[in-house]
């Protein structure tokens, strides 16, 4: 079964510097998607970011951007200058392969992310 | 605008009370979800439902029961058989495309379940 690891529970960063959130994952499949949501205290899920497995490149979203380490199965999120309004708990999610019937979404237990002015 | 909307945003059960969830989407979405989120924990899958008047059970259904008569529709409800139900519930939908391929998942506001 897939599983999803995000390491580290909280983490602190000031306003206009860069943060990096960790993610590492467990799969023998070849071909999966991997996403980042964020929630923010009114608790509604937003997607942040995606990136399917077999691209090599790695995704980004204006000041949002992954890196994607296929080998390693890590999937990182890395935010650039940072706002107050990124404060949020952040999770990373895995998707099975999009080809073999349902797929369903596994997600690590989240990072809650504080942005300090 | 649209989107997927979730009610009661607050909901209270009695012991040995049914009740019953909303999700409505209006995005011509096909597939709709059902999670549940406990403190400190991801979200788990509850039920899915890929068209109308089929679902199917995730990895936590054990309490709770679904129907799927409108593509637009997906309730949930926590039977009295669920004897831990106070939790955030979040309803999400995404579209199929073709080779069963699902796109990503949206989600709604969520509903906060608490037990008297």
């Amino acid at each position: 079964a897939q599983t999803v690891t995000q390491s580290q529970p909280e983490m602190s960063v000031q306003e206009a510097e860069t943060v990096t959130l960790s993610c590492t994952y467990d799969t023998s499949e070849s071909d999966y998607y991997l996403f980042w949501y964020k929630q923010p205290p009114s608790r509604q899920m937003i997607l942040v970011i995606r990136q399917e497995a077999y691209k090599q490149q790695n995704a980004t979203e204006n000041r949002f951007s992954v890196n994607f380490q296929k080998a390693a199965k890590s999937f990182s999120l890395k935010i650039s200058d940072s706002q107050l309004g990124d404060a949020a708990m952040y999770f990373c999610a895995y998707r099975t392969d999009p080809n073999t019937g349902f797929q369903k979404l596994v997600f690590g237990t989240g990072t809650r992310l504080l942005v300090s002015p | 605008d649209g989107g997927i909307t979730q009610s009661p945003k607050y909901l209270f059960r009695k012991e040995g009370q049914n009740v019953t969830l909303s999700c409505e989407q209006n995005l011509n979405h096909d597939a709709m979800y059902w999670y549940r989120q406990d403190p400190g924990q991801g979200l788990r899958l509850i039920y899915y439902s890929q068209i109308v008047n089929d679902f199917q059970k995730g990895d936590i259904a054990e309490g709770y029961s679904v129907s799927r008569e409108k593509k637009e529709s997906f309730p949930l409800t926590v039977t009295s058989a669920q004897k831990n139900p106070t939790a955030f519930y979040l309803c999400a939908s995404s579209i199929v495309t073709g080779g069963g391929r699902r796109e990503t998942q949206y989600f709604g506001p969520g509903t906060r379940l608490l037990v008297l």
